[in-house]
């Protein structure tokens, strides 16, 4: 069964690069049925989907922090990042990884997650 | 952006109840729509895709329907392991894919 896992820092300051790194096992980011994508939710509220990205590195993201998001893949090492600049206390949230898949043309949805990780940003 | 509205923003319900949930988008969306149970500390799981078919090894008392704007999550019989928030979210517009804003269900 497909695992994913999400790491990096707790807690960074403000102003600063949030950086995580999702490791994928029992299974290959290496594929073209899939994208790979970051999601995060502040506490005690809804999703927000961040941006996705394809094991040939094309990305796209979500235009409210576009400016901000770099999503990239190392296929070598099975495993895809997120880096988000110039943080704020509004950025405090859990961030998960996700495979995004596309069971019927079009539809694309999340049926793998990682566990999540609190970033929490704090001075 | 394709606005996704959930209503209600929470419910009370007893095991073994019916218990509908709704999902509207801001424009037409097809049927792409997509439901998610999160349970409390926990990663959302897939239910449902397409607005109507079943994930792999999710209860058959949860089914989707609807299409173009409106869509219902229906719950045929409420169990004890049920109780979580709902997030339904559109792919019609893959930029940004959005989500609702959540439905919690509560034990009466």
């Amino acid at each position: 069964q497909l695992q994913l896992q999400e790491s990096g820092p707790g807690l960074v300051k403000p102003s600063e690069t949030l950086s995580l790194t999702c490791s994928v096992s029992d299974g290959s980011i290496n594929s073209s049925s899939y994208y790979w994508g970051w999601i995060r939710q502040p506490p005690g509220k809804g999703l927000e989907w961040i941006g996705s990205i394809s094991y040939s590195g094309t990305a796209y993201y979500n235009p409210s922090l576009k400016s901000r998001v770099t999503i990239s893949v190392d296929t070598s090492k099975n495993q895809f990042s997120l880096m988000l600049t110039s943080v704020t206390a509004a950025d405090t949230a859990v961030f998960y990884c996700a495979r995004q898949t596309e069971a019927l043309s079009g539809s694309f949805n999340f049926d793998y997650w990682g566990q999540g990780t609190l970033v929490t940003v704090s001075s | 952006d394709i606005q996704m509205t959930q209503s209600p923003s929470s419910l009370s319900a007893s095991v073994g109840d019916r218990v509908i949930i709704a999902c509207r988008a801001s424009q037409s969306i097809g049927n792409y729509l997509h439901w998610y149970q999160q349970m409390p500390g926990k990663a959302p799981k897939l239910l449902i895709y397409a607005a109507s078919s079943l994930q792999s090894g999710v209860p058959s008392r949860f089914s989707g329907s609807g299409s173009g704007t409106d869509f219902t999550l229906t719950i045929s019989s409420l169990q004890p392991e049920d109780f979580a928030t709902y997030y339904c979210q559109q792919s019609y517009n893959t930029v940004p894919l959005t989500f609702g804003g959540g439905t919690r269900v509560e034990i009466k």
